[in-house]
Formats: C-alpha cells, structure tokens, sequence
C-alpha cells in the first residue's frame, strides 16, 4: 500500500492564481481530511468528507473548496491564491471505525507571493 | 470551539533522561487524545491516545495521562534516545475518534547525545 500521497511536493503561486492539489489514498477509508500547518499554530482542519459526495466545512475552509467523487481521492482547490494561504498542506485518511488510525500524508509546501 | 494549549513549544533533554509535553483542552465533551510525532519534512504520525474512559496508557517507552477533571493529558517519554527528536503534536476531538481534530501548537524535542 502506498497509504497516502499528495501532489505536488512544493508549489509557488502567485496572488489571484488558481491550483488543485492532489490527495488520493490506497486503503479504502472514508473518512479525509485537509489540514493546514503554520508555524506555532499546529494543524488546523480546513474540510473533510465522510465519504464520496459528502464534504463539510472545518474550522479554516474560506478560500478553499473541495469534492470526493470517489472513495480515493480527496483534491483541494485554492479558487484564487491569497499569501495568507502560504503554508504546508497535509491530507489525512482514516476508516469508519472509532479505533481506526489517522495515516497523514507528506504534505504539500505551497507560497504564494 | 475546542481550544488545545500545548507546552512547552521546545524541550531540550540529555540522551536517556525523561520528557514531559502538556496539553490542556477547553471542552469538556473531548473523548479522544492522540499524540503524534512530525519528523522534518514529513507528515504526523500517531505514536499514542487515549480514550476519556481511561486515565493512563503505555507503549513501552511511551505513555500519556489524561486527567478530565482538570481537562489536561501529558506525553511522557522515558529513556529518550536521540531519534526521539521531532516535534510532538497533542490533539483532542468530541468524536471519539481521529475525526475532526483540534491540535496543539507543537512542542520541538531535541535529545542531546
């Protein structure tokens, strides 16, 4: 198993410009999730989906948008890049059970200048 | 909202001594406690939890407390070893489970050899 990938590594964008990145996980789980990481602010929760056609809002999500055709990819639009928004992205998967793992993936670094 | 506060943001020990990271969470309706470990550049990676219906866990060098009342858990990590250095996430979640976390703003642990 591959668990969870992202693409791309590392992005630069300028203010106004659009991108996706990519998620997509390998071990059947529907639960995903897209964090954000600042520093000294931890991880915070932008959307996640309980599964295909189901997205929701978390705690950060204007300026993003998200969908889950499938149970295996999860991508992230950034509808028109802000440098507010430069930061490392992680996508997260875990199953329906309460007991199941949080797997992350390697992250995206993204700035927007 | 939750709300995680996490200390110390950096912790410096001796190789083999003890060390302690605190978090203390506003909600009283948490019931899961993960802990996970980021090592540089890549995602976080669970190295523990607990459930609110436990008050200690351990995993060989690895344990963490949970105290409800006063709404804080603690990481403790015994006979610490140079790879041990990373920074440490705390996180807390009314779902019982890894969905829909709210972290802490990490701890860097560097062990001195």
């Amino acid at each position: 198993n591959a668990g969870v990938t992202q693409t791309p590594k590392f992005q630069v964008l300028k203010t106004g410009q659009s991108m996706t990145l990519q998620c997509a996980q390998d071990m059947n789980h529907e639960y995903m999730s897209w964090y954000r990481q600042d520093p000294g602010m931890g991880l915070r929760l932008i959307h996640y989906s309980v599964g295909a056609g189901i997205t929701d809002q978390g705690e950060v999500p204007n300026g993003y948008n998200v969908s889950r055709s499938t149970t295996e990819d999860f991508p992230l639009r950034l509808l028109s890049a802000a440098p507010s928004q430069t930061s490392v992205y992680f996508c997260a998967s875990t199953g329906i059970f309460e007991s199941n793992e949080q797997f992350f993936g390697p992250g995206t670094r993204l700035t927007v200048l | 909202g939750e709300n995680v506060e996490q200390h110390p943001s950096t912790l410096s020990v001796q190789e083999g001594d003890s060390a302690v990271i605190k978090c203390t969470y506003s909600d009283s309706a948490s019931n899961y406690f993960p802990w996970y470990k980021q090592e540089l550049g890549k995602g976080p990676q669970l190295i523990i939890d607990i459930r609110s219906n436990v008050g200690e866990k351990k995993d060989q060098r690895i344990a963490v407390t949970l105290n409800k009342t006063a709404k804080h858990f603690s990481l403790h990590i015994t006979e610490t070893q140079p790879e041990d250095s990373a920074v440490y996430f705390c996180a807390a979640s009314l779902s019982g489970s890894a969905r829909q976390l709210t972290f802490g703003s990490g701890t860097q642990l560097t062990v001195l050899p």
